[in-house]
């Protein structure tokens, strides 16, 4: 199993930034995926889960900001954020899900929200 | 949302002793479908968390039987035996039988 994360960077509050998480070595389209963050210094912080059927959950936190989803062809799991804010600094990880828990997790990408 | 509680913050253990770490829970995190889904991970430092243990006392593929598992309903506990260099960290506790999905705080094991 591998997971590559791409799309971080330095934006604006306000802006939006796509992520995507490329998968590898596994059915992608047979399970659900995790974004998970990591605010520097911090601990773990669930993001938002999308089922083998486009079924979505999102933190409270994120609900209405952020939209997960997946491209099944294209074996890519995305998560779009709008309406950053500074608090939404972190690293980002995408988590392939064993039955409800994360089992394998990428090498995560940065996001930095910061005028 | 389920609150998980890790103690220690942290611990400082000699090469080739054992340790544990608890993790409690708000909620008991026995699922409708009867699997309680408490899982423990490792974050080696600069890198990505790994699976430990899924379901409270199942080792993941690849992961030495000097990590053990055991609780129920809202009290969890995970063993390190005959600690190893490779084992210093932070180790989080999880639960995903419901959503949100909520992690320990985290406990620092440092090698002495």
């Amino acid at each position: 199993v591998q997971l590559v994360e791409s799309g971080g960077g330095l934006v604006q509050p306000g802006k939006s930034l796509k992520l995507s998480c490329s998968a590898s070595g596994f059915t992608f389209s047979s399970y659900g995926m995790h974004w998970i963050r990591q605010a520097p210094g911090k601990g773990l912080d669930w993001v938002a889960y999308i089922s083998s059927s486009s079924g979505t959950v999102y933190a409270d936190a994120v609900k209405g900001r952020f939209t997960i989803s997946r491209d099944n062809a294209k074996n890519t799991l995305y998560l779009q954020l709008n309406s950053l804010k500074s608090e939404d600094t972190a690293i980002y990880y995408c988590a392939k899900t064993g039955h409800t828990y994360p089992d394998y997790w990428g090498q995560g990408v940065m996001v930095t929200v910061s005028s | 949302d389920v609150v998980m509680t890790q103690t220690p913050v942290s611990m400082s253990v000699s090469l080739g002793g054992q340790v544990s770490i608890s993790c409690r829970s708000s909620q008991s995190l026995v699922h409708n479908n009867g699997n309680t889904y408490l899982s423990w991970y490792i974050q080696k430092p600069s890198q990505s968390p790994q699976l430990l243990i899924y379901k409270v006392s199942n080792r993941f593929s690849g992961i030495s039987d000097r990590f053990s598992g055991s609780g129920s309903g809202t009290d969890f506990t995970l063993k390190i035996s005959r600690v190893e260099p490779d084992d210093l960290g932070v180790y989080y506790c999880g639960q995903g039988t419901q959503y949100p999905l909520t992690f320990g705080s985290g406990t620092k094991l440092e090698i002495k």
